[in-house]
């Protein structure tokens, strides 16, 4: 069983539209991580969220942290080819210090 | 700055063969994990650890071992490969639970 449920699995987009995807899990996280991947390149860092129904904003992309912290959401606005890349959000159980799991992630592209 | 060293990049190994993947990083972080990625999915825990002298098995613990003697290091030990361990793995490292990931550049690995 998946602790953190990410949809889509795949989304194909074509530049200047707008796309949310989301991360979900019916356990509670302290807190939730965004990372993104490129094609033979480690997982990087995003944003962390950390208060239940917490905003971030960075540039164009826009990141909710469920009031319940059981869920988040990423916007990306008049998404571009460069957003184009694997999604992955990240947590760690209250109760399992140090075991912080991902979701299987949100393959995104972006054409031309 | 070096932040998380994996090694090897790449290595093809045979049915039953052993081998040691290397990490290392030089932040003087205390969390340390091993990830494996089958393509085109998230990244699946196999062991963690919080601290030199303590490890933890994560999602995916089978068919292999971990040490921590060191602060720095945290080899992944794979005992008689199987297809099944055909993935990209990656070493992370963070100063605590919630907090941003370091990864290193991933182990691509074959087995035969």
């Amino acid at each position: 069983t998946q602790l953190l449920e990410q949809s889509p699995q795949f989304l194909s987009i074509q530049e200047g539209e707008n796309l949310t995807v989301y991360c979900n899990s019916s356990s509670v996280f302290s807190s939730l991580q965004w990372y993104r991947q490129e094609p033979g390149e480690g997982p990087v860092l995003l944003v962390t969220v950390v208060t239940g129904g917490e905003v971030k904003k960075l540039k164009r992309l826009t990141f909710q942290f469920g009031d319940a912290r059981k869920d988040s959401s990423l916007h990306i606005t008049a998404a571009q080819t460069g957003d184009t890349g694997l999604y992955l959000c990240a947590g760690e159980e209250g109760a399992n210090a140090g075991k912080s799991t991902f979701g299987d992630g949100t393959t995104l592209t972006v054409k031309p | 700055n070096a932040g998380v060293t994996q090694t090897p990049k790449f290595r093809i190994l045979k049915i039953g063969q052993s081998m040691t993947l290397q990490c290392a990083q030089d932040m003087n972080h205390n969390y340390m994990y091993w990830y494996r990625q089958d393509p085109g999915m998230g990244l699946k825990l196999i062991y963690y650890s919080v601290g030199a002298g303590i490890t933890d098995k994560g999602e995916v613990p089978n068919g292999y071992n971990v040490s921590r003697s060191t602060t720095e290091d945290f080899p992944l030990r794979l005992e008689l490969a199987a297809p099944s361990q055909t993935s990209v793995y990656f070493c992370a490292s963070n100063p605590a639970g919630n907090t941003e990931a370091f990864f290193g550049q991933g182990t691509r690995l074959t087995v035969v």
